[in-house]
């Protein structure tokens, strides 16, 4: 089963308006992160968040997390047309000793209309 | 040049045919992985490596094989391709001295008729 879930599924919006996804998982995490995927290709990484963070930014990018409710959420403020994508959260936990691996949810599919 | 390489990029194939697929990466990480992406379910993990003696199976590992032939080369094998192994797959790598982001391959799309 997803360790992830991408709320919602697809969002569509302006240009210029600000673009909020919710990530919501069940176990405890070592980290959080977002990735993001334009349409047939590979991942790439956005940002991290720790476990013992609650807020963290890059550039127009705003990540939260709060691990008493097991969410997390990604705002994308000032959005541009090259932000149409889809925005995956991934989990870290641990699987044994010191290795630990991603699970992702299914993503959310952000259209920016110009 | 591209950090994380996949070949084929794109492959057709027949139902019983055997087929790999290769990544290889410069990056020099020690971990390396292969998932699987199908429309709708995000992506989920086949294989894992650790390091080169160390191979995992991950979330739906039926149906497929890999082979770790050095740090830098993670192989993923349908020994014999069905229709529902039709879909996207990614190899992706990291590092366990630099931190938890995955870096990933471009993709290999492929269809099994």
């Amino acid at each position: 089963s997803q360790q992830g879930e991408e709320d919602p599924q697809a969002l569509s919006i302006q240009e210029g308006e600000n673009a909020t996804m919710n990530c919501s998982y069940k176990t405890s995490i070592n980290n959080l992160q977002w990735y993001r995927q334009n349409s047939g290709r590979g991942l790439v990484h956005l940002i991290l968040i720790r476990s013992n963070e609650r807020e963290k930014h890059s550039g127009r990018l705003r990540v939260t997390l709060d691990t008493s409710k097991k969410s997390s959420s990604l705002l994308i403020t000032a959005s541009r047309a090259a932000d149409t994508a889809s925005y995956f959260c991934a989990t870290e936990i641990n699987s044994g000793g010191s290795n630990y691996k991603l699970t992702f949810g299914k993503g959310t599919l952000l259209t920016v209309n110009p | 040049d591209a950090d994380v390489t996949q070949t084929p990029r794109n492959r057709i194939t027949k139902t019983g045919k055997r087929i790999m697929l290769e990544c290889s990466q410069t990056k020099g990480h020690d971990r390396m992985y292969w998932y699987r992406q199908d429309p709708g379910l995000g992506l989920r993990l086949i294989y894992y490596s650790f390091d080169v003696k160390d191979i995992n199976k991950g979330e739906i590992s039926d149906g497929y094989s890999v082979s770790r032939q050095a740090q830098a080369k993670f192989s993923l094998s349908l020994e014999s391709a069905i229709p529902n192994q039709t879909a996207l797959y990614f190899c992706a790598t990291s590092d366990q001295r630099t931190g938890d982001t995955q870096y990933f391959g471009p993709g290999t799309r492929l269809t099994v008729l």
